[in-house]
């Protein structure tokens, strides 16, 4: 079965720009879709094909996608981004999500 | 405005049923493609299941494959995990969530609905 790999946490100081990767092989020849979750809240989307934002979503969130490593990055980044991040990808039948990383902001 | 209201959780004993239903407002549910997804206490998400827009394709997650039923009845913008023989690792909040970019993505979720099995 297909699996994704995400680093546990990530920090990053207020106003820098935080990268979260997330390693599969041969991800670059998948769709990866990005979630933040809060706590207690229910996963949001902050980006779906690679690369697109969903309405809503701050330009400060992009995404990029090549090799075996799918990258989310957050600039400038914000006390309110501090989440959990998740992605996710579709393998033959099934949605393969990776553990999940969980961002502070310092 | 696009909303998801789950709901049908709460305590079960291992080996027994629920049912869960996922109410869909704000869209017309027969237009996309519907997901379950849950999390166990204090973990990652996992998806559960797949259906497709006229409800004649479904996929399951090895996990909970041959006990849980997805099903949807778009008339009643409605979504629904029949849930057997469960387990204690089956414990989680269950999360219906819509597939809008027909990506096998997931860019709406509802609140979630809690399934505790336990004796």
């Amino acid at each position: 079965s297909y699996e994704l790999t995400q680093p546990l946490s990530v920090s990053v100081a207020l106003g820098q720009t935080a990268r979260i990767t997330c390693g599969g092989n041969n991800i670059g020849g998948k769709n990866v879709h990005w979630y933040q979750q809060k706590p207690g809240q229910a996963p949001v989307m902050v980006m779906y094909r690679d690369d697109n934002r969903p309405s809503g979503v701050p330009e400060r969130f992009s995404g990029s996608n090549s090799g075996n490593t799918a990258t989310l990055t957050i600039s400038r980044a914000q006390a309110g981004d501090e989440a959990d991040y998740y992605c996710q990808v579709w393998d033959s039948t099934t949605a393969v999500f990776g553990g999940g990383t969980k961002l502070t902001v310092l | 405005e696009v909303q998801l209201v789950e709901s049908g959780g709460g305590l079960v004993q291992p080996g027994g049923s629920l049912r869960l239903s996922c109410a869909a407002s704000g869209f017309t549910l027969s237009g996309y493609e519907m997901n379950w997804v849950r999390q166990a206490p204090g973990k990652g998400l996992e998806w559960v299941s797949y259906i497709s827009r006229s409800g004649t394709t479904l996929y399951y997650a090895d996990s909970v494959k041959g006990r849980f039923t997805i099903s949807r009845d778009n008339a009643q913008n409605s979504l629904y995990l029949q849930m057997r023989s469960l387990r204690a690792e089956d414990t989680a909040v269950y999360f219906c969530a819509r597939d809008g970019f027909g990506e096998f993505s997931f860019d709406y979720w509802g609140q979630g609905t809690l399934v505790i099995v336990s004796s």
